[in-house]
């Protein structure tokens, strides 16, 4: 099973600045990766696949990037509505499908 | 637009079996490419994938739940369902239906099962 890990598991950004969360998988995955946003009491939402395509709707404040084992998701200027916690989650050799434990985004 | 919506009790009494469906609505499940499946939240923390379903295929288990899960396709009635069997409290989760092929694009609202007495 690959295992994906996030850091940090909280971020603290100011308003307006960028913010930079990273997921690594625990063994090559090429670009089968996507990022999701899930809000309080919200379902998660698909933000990227491809490791770097963004969804239907997503704002261009939102990059995702990496390959391999390493991958990033920037927002580039955090506003109030990207106070969520991020997930990413591999698409590589499934089953299983497995989603990292989240990376918590709040202001500083 | 496509929209899923999950469907059962929301309190399962210890070793019972937690018996959940997944309406779909604005597409047909037997005319897609795409997986149904679920994945469930435990309360504050992450997802985990439970089972998926392409509705003439196979099912896809969770190793690690495998052995008490059961997904399956009811094409006449356009919905999917779950039976996750012997619960215990760290069953206590939302559970999500959704829609995938690898990635996971469409999502219920997700529905609170709570396993207690």
């Amino acid at each position: 099973e690959i295992v994906m890990t996030h850091s940090p598991a909280t971020l603290s950004v100011s308003p307006g600045e960028r913010a930079t969360l990273s997921c690594r998988a625990s063994q090559s995955i090429s670009n089968d990766l996507a990022w999701y946003q899930q809000k309080p009491g919200q379902a998660p939402r698909l933000l990227i696949y491809g490791a770097s395509t963004r969804a239907t709707g997503i704002p261009a404040r939102f990059t995702g990037s990496g390959s391999g084992t390493e991958f990033t998701l920037t927002i580039s200027s955090l506003q109030s509505e990207d106070l969520a916690v991020y997930y990413c989650q591999h698409y590589h050799n499934w089953p299983p499908w497995t989603f990292g434990q989240g990376t918590k985004v709040e202001f500083k | 637009q496509l929209q899923l919506q999950e469907s059962g009790p929301g309190l399962v009494k210890p070793s019972e079996t937690l018996s959940l469906s997944c309406s779909v609505s604005g597409g047909s499940i037997n005319r897609s490419r795409f997986y149904w499946g679920w994945v469930r939240q435990p309360p504050g923390r992450g997802l985990e994938w439970i089972a998926s379903i392409y509705y003439n295929g196979p099912p896809y288990y969770n190793p690690s739940l495998e052995s008490r899960v059961t997904i399956s396709v009811d094409t006449s009635d356009n919905n999917f369902s779950l039976n996750l069997s012997s619960v215990t409290a760290a069953d206590t989760a939302v559970y999500y239906c959704a829609r995938h092929f690898d990635y996971f694009e469409y999502w219920g609202q997700g529905a609170l099962v709570t396993v207690s007495s």
